[in-house]
C-alpha cells in the first residue's frame, strides 16, 4: 500500500532563516510527488511537483523540493522564510495509476 | 478560467441523516476527486470519477456515493450519518485521460459537523 509520512509535525523557524519540511514515501513504481499548502479553514493550494527529469524542483513562493530516489524523500526547502509562510504543508505521493495519497500535515510556524 | 467551487461551506446535520455536497470543476477539467480531511489529520482519498464513472475508491463504506454529470460537476452524498463523518470534505478536479496524470486543483471544502 502507497504510504506517505511527515515524521514532523511541528516545525518552527526564525523569519529569514533556511526552512526545511521533511517527507517520505512508499509507492510502486515510479512516485509522482506533491507538495500542497493549506491555510485556516481553506482548501488545499498547489506548491509544486516531481514528475520527472531534475531532481530539484522549483515551485511557487520561492519553495523548492529535492525528489531522492535512494532515500525515498521529497523535503521542500525554501532559502529564507517569511511568516506568511505559516501554514500547513502536506507531501503528497500517486503512482501512475493509483489515486493522491496525502501525509497527515507539518505545521510551519515562522517567527519574526 | 473558473476555479473548483464547493457547496455548501458549512453545514450542520444529526446522526442518521443523509447529506450531499456540491462540487463544479475547473474549466476543463474531466475527473473530479472527493477527500475527507478530519481535524489534524491529511485528507484521505473517498473516490474519483472519470468521465462520469467511478474508477477508484478508498477505504470508505457504501453509504458514501457520488456522482459526476455531464458538464463534470460532482455530488457526494453520505448516508446514515455517523459522528466520526465531521470532517473537512474537499473536491478536487484535474484533467486526466484515464487515471492519475497531474496535480488535483481543489475547492475550498464543505465543513461537515455531525451531532
Amino acid at each position: 500500500a502507497q504510504s506517505v509520512a511527515q515524521p514532523e509535525d511541528q516545525v518552527n523557524v526564525a523569519e529569514g532563516n533556511p526552512l526545511t519540511v521533511k517527507c517520505t514515501y512508499s509507492v510502486s513504481g515510479n512516485p509522482y510527488l506533491f507538495w500542497y499548502v493549506q491555510y485556516p479553514n481553506r482548501g488545499l493550494q498547489f506548491l509544486l511537483k516531481y514528475i520527472t527529469g531534475d531532481n530539484l524542483v522549483k515551485g511557487s513562493y520561492g519553495f523548492e523540493a529535492e525528489f531522492n530516489k535512494s532515500q525515498t524523500s521529497f523535503h521542500l526547502k525554501k532559502p529564507s522564510a517569511l511568516v506568511s509562510d505559516s501554514a500547513l504543508y502536506f507531501c503528497a505521493a500517486a503512482s501512475g495509476n493509483t489515486p493522491l495519497v496525502f501525509g497527515k500535515g507539518t505545521r510551519l510556524s515562522v517567527i519574526a | 478560467e473558473t476555479g473548483v467551487t464547493q457547496s455548501p461551506t458549512h453545514l450542520i446535520k444529526t446522526r442518521g441523516q443523509q447529506v450531499t455536497l456540491r462540487c463544479s470543476s475547473q474549466s476543463g477539467h474531466n475527473t473530479v476527486s472527493w477527500y475527507q480531511q478530519a481535524l489534524g489529520q491529511g485528507p484521505q482519498f473517498i473516490f474519483q470519477y472519470y468521465r462520469e464513472e467511478e474508477n477508484g475508491r478508498g477505504n470508505f463504506p457504501p453509504r458514501f456515493s457520488g456522482l459526476q454529470f455531464p458538464n463534470y460537476s460532482s455530488e457526494l452524498n453520505v448516508n446514515a450519518l455517523e459522528l466520526d463523518d465531521s470532517a473537512l470534505y474537499l473536491c478536487a478536479s484535474s484533467f486526466s485521460k484515464g487515471w492519475f496524470t497531474g496535480e488535483l486543483f481543489f475547492g475550498e471544502g464543505s465543513r461537515l459537523t455531525v451531532l
